[in-house]
C-alpha cells in the first residue's frame, strides 16, 4: 500500500496564479481530509469528504478556495487567485471510519510570493 | 470535543521510556482519546487511541485514568527517531466531529 499520495510536493507560484493540489487517498478509505499548517495557526482542517461528497466546509478559509472529489480514488485543492497569505504546508488524509486513525500525506508545501 | 493540555516539550534519553502526559479533564463519556504525532517535515502519524480502557499496539501503550480525566502515552524504549511532537486529541467518533489539533508536546530523544 502506497500510503496516501499528494502532488506536488511543493509548490512555488506567484501572486494571483491559480494553484492546483491533488490528492490519492488509501484505496477503501471513505472519508478523505485537506488540512492546512502553518506556524501561526498549527493544523487547521479545511474540508472533509464522506463517499466523495463535502461534509463540512467549514474551515475553507475564503470563496478563493474550492475542493472537489470526483471518485473515489481523487482529490483536488484549488485556490485561485493564491495570494502570499496562503503559503502553507496542506495536507491530505484519509481514513475507512471516523473511529480509525488518519493515515496522512507527506503535504504540499505551497509558497506565494 | 474536549480540550486537551499537554506539556509544551520533554526530554528524554535513548532507550528509556517516554511518558507523554495530557489532560482532558471536560471529557465527556461518548469521547475518545487520540494522539497522533508529526516527525519534522512529515505529515501526522496516528498511533493509537482509547475509550477508557487501556490500550496497547506495537507503537505505543496508551494508560487512561478511571475518571478519564487524563492519559498518559507510553513509548517503552524511546529511539532517535522517536522526537517529535506529539498531539493529544478528544473527539467522539461521529460524523460531523473534527479532528482538531493543539499545541502538542516536542518530545525530544537525546542519545
Amino acid at each position: 500500500d502506497a500510503g496516501v499520495i499528494q502532488s506536488p510536493r511543493h509548490e512555488v507560484t506567484e501572486m494571483g496564479q491559480e494553484v492546483t493540489l491533488r490528492c490519492k487517498p488509501i484505496s477503501g478509505h471513505d472519508y478523505l481530509f485537506w488540512y492546512r499548517q502553518t506556524m501561526m495557526r498549527g493544523l487547521e482542517l479545511l474540508i472533509y469528504f464522506n463517499n466523495n461528497v463535502p461534509i463540512d466546509d467549514s474551515g475553507m478559509p475564503e470563496d478563493r478556495f474550492s475542493a472537489k472529489m470526483p471518485n473515489a480514488s481523487f482529490s483536488t485543492l484549488k485556490i485561485q487567485p493564491s495570494e502570499p497569505r496562503d503559503s502553507a504546508v496542506y495536507f491530505c488524509a484519509s481514513t475507512p471510519g471516523l473511529y480509525y486513525g488518519y493515515t496522512f500525506g507527506s503535504g504540499t508545501r505551497l509558497t506565494v510570493v | 470535543d474536549a480540550k486537551t493540555t499537554q506539556p509544551p516539550s520533554m526530554d528524554c534519553a535513548e532507550g528509556r521510556a517516554a511518558n507523554l502526559p495530557c489532560n482532558h479533564s471536560t471529557i465527556s463519556g461518548n469521547e475518545y482519546v487520540y494522539w497522533y504525532r508529526q516527525i519534522h517535515s512529515q505529515g501526522p502519524q496516528y498511533i493509537i487511541h482509547g475509550l477508557k480502557n487501556n490500550e496497547t499496539n506495537e507503537m505505543a501503550s496508551l494508560i487512561i485514568t478511571e475518571d478519564r480525566k487524563s492519559s498518559t502515552l507510553i513509548l517503552p524504549h524511546a529511539t532517535l527517531r522517536d522526537t517529535a511532537v506529539y498531539y493529544c486529541i478528544v473527539r467522539v467518533d461521529t460524523s460531523g466531529s473534527r479532528l482538531t489539533f493543539g499545541e502538542g508536546t516536542q518530545l525530544t530523544v537525546n542519545p
